[in-house]
C-alpha cells in the first residue's frame, strides 16, 4: 500500500515571499502520478500541480513548481511570490498509474499567507 | 476546465431520514467517480468508487448498505445516506475522472451533512 508523509501540519509566509511544503512518499510501484491539490476555506479542492514519475524534468506552473526526488520518494511544493489568495489546506496526493487507481492523500499542510 | 457539481452543497435532516447527494460532471464524460469524507482539519478519506453501470467498490470499514452509490450514466454518481445518525454528519465530496484523461481527478464543491 500506498503511504503519503506531510511532516508541517501548518506554515506561514509573507506576501511577496517564498515558500516550500514537503511531501514524501513510499511506494513499490515504477509507474505514479503525484498531485498537489489546494483547498482554501470555500472547502472546494482545486489541482495545484501534476507530475509524472517517468519524467525528471519538474513541473511548473506559473508561480507553482515541485521538486520531484524520485530516489527520494520526495515531491516538495515551492510557491513563489505568495499571495494572500494562497491561504489553503495543501495537499499531496499520490496515484498508480494504472486502470482503477485512487487517490492516496497526505494529511495536509496548512498554509497562511500574512501581510 | 472540467466541472464538478454537488446537490445540495448543504443539508440538514433528522436522525433516522436518509439523504441523496448528487454528483455530476457537467462537461464531460466519466465513467469512475469517487465519494470522499472530510473530517474537520484532516485530510480527505476515500469512501468508495463509484463506476458507471456496475456495482460500487467500498474501502474497507465503509458501510454498503449505509452508504448506498448509484452510477446510473457517465455524468451522475449519487450517494444516499440511509438511516442517518449524527455521527454520519461530515463534509462529502465527490470526485471525477474524466474518461479522456484518466490520470486527474476533479473534484466537486462538496457537501455539508447535519443530521440533529
Amino acid at each position: 500500500a500506498q503511504t503519503v508523509t506531510q511532516s508541517q501540519p501548518e506554515m506561514s509566509v509573507q506576501e511577496a515571499e517564498t515558500v516550500t511544503l514537503s511531501c514524501t512518499y513510499d511506494t513499490s510501484e515504477n509507474n505514479y502520478y503525484l498531485f498537489w491539490y489546494k483547498q482554501p476555506p470555500s472547502r472546494q479542492m482545486i489541482l495545484v500541480i501534476r507530475q509524472e514519475a517517468y519524467k525528471q524534468q519538474n513541473a511548473t506552473e506559473n508561480r507553482f513548481s515541485v521538486n520531484f526526488q524520485k530516489a527520494a520518494k520526495s515531491f516538495s511544493l515551492k510557491i513563489s511570490d505568495s499571495q494572500l489568495g494562497d491561504t489553503a489546506m495543501y495537499f499531496c496526493a499520490f496515484m498508480w498509474a494504472g486502470t482503477a487507481s485512487k487517490l492516496t492523500f497526505g494529511t495536509g499542510t496548512r498554509l497562511q499567507v500574512t501581510l | 476546465g472540467a466541472v464538478v457539481s454537488q446537490h445540495p452543497s448543504r443539508v440538514i435532516c433528522k436522525s433516522g431520514t436518509s439523504v441523496k447527494i448528487e454528483c455530476r460532471s457537467l462537461d464531460f464524460q466519466a465513467t469512475t467517480m469517487f465519494w470522499y469524507r472530510q473530517f474537520p482539519k484532516q485530510s480527505l478519506m476515500l469512501m468508495a468508487t463509484s463506476n458507471e453501470g456496475s456495482k460500487a467498490t467500498y474501502e474497507q470499514g465503509v458501510e454498503k448498505d449505509k452508504f448506498l452509490i448509484n452510477h446510473a450514466s457517465l455524468t451522475l454518481s449519487t450517494l444516499t445516506v440511509t438511516s442517518a445518525h449524527p455521527e454520519d454528519s461530515s463534509f462529502y465530496i465527490c470526485s471525477a475522472r474524466a474518461d479522456s484523461a484518466q490520470e486527474t481527478q476533479y473534484f466537486g464543491p462538496g457537501t455539508r451533512l447535519l443530521v440533529l
